[in-house]
């Protein structure tokens, strides 16, 4: 069976300090990876998706970055948060060439101090 | 105007009542999800659906496509159905990727 595995769970940040959140895929191949933010109080944004190694779609322009290195690894980076970067991170993916439904992450809760 | 707007935002409902949450959009769609998100943040899929009608367990989704309208209903609700209902869209200019446009999701409390 798959498995998407993020971490940390949790993570306190200063201002202007570097990000790198890692999400992990098991039990697929050639999977499309997602990051979302979700805002306190607010709706899923989708800010990058990958459809292979070294793909990467920003939808978001904004403080972040993404790479996947590997084909089940999806890495979210940044070289200096904002305030405005605290947010529940998702990392989801879903079966490449179906409309079939994304399997999210259990999330990483960011706060930038 | 957001592309997909769910209502209400908030709903508190009695544990054993009939619970409808609704989503409406703008664009033509290929699909549209339904998630549930836990008070903890993970988020489960709960429906897929391209026409008609689809129930699992309690839970019911229907939607028509004709109107840009789907409704998701809980039958019996219970306490441990409180989280928040999330409405996605897959448009049909969607060519790959599967990405999805968001609702920002009903709350739903139920209380014993």
């Amino acid at each position: 069976s798959q498995t998407i595995h993020q971490w940390p769970a949790t993570l306190v940040q200063p201002v202007g300090s570097p990000l790198s959140l890692e999400c992990t895929v098991e039990g697929t191949s050639n999977p499309n990876l997602y990051w979302y933010r979700q805002a306190a109080g607010r709706g899923l944004q989708l800010l990058f998706y990958s459809v292979g190694i070294g793909q990467i779609s920003s939808e978001v322009p904004q403080n972040l970055s993404a790479s996947r290195p590997q084909d089940r690894q999806f890495i979210l980076s940044s070289k200096k948060l904002l305030l405005s970067d605290s947010g529940f991170y998702l990392c989801a993916w879903s079966i490449r060439l179906e409309t079939g439904e994304q399997y999210f992450g259990p999330g990483t809760r960011l706060t930038v101090t | 105007k957001n592309e997909v707007e769910q209502s209400p935002q908030n709903l508190t409902a009695q544990e054993g009542e009939f619970i409808t949450i609704n989503c409406s959009y703008s664009v033509g769609i290929s699909a549209l999800h339904w998630l549930q998100q836990h008070p903890g943040g993970g988020i489960v899929s709960l429906f897929m659906l391209s026409s008609g009608k689809k129930k699992h367990g309690r839970l019911i989704a229907t939607i028509n496509i004709q109107e840009k309208h789907s409704s998701l209903h809980i039958t019996a609700s219970h306490p441990r159905d409180s989280a928040v209902y999330i409405c996605a869209v897959r448009s049909v200019e969607e060519t790959s990727g599967s990405r999805l446009t968001f609702g920002e999701g009903t709350q739903l409390t139920v209380n014993p």
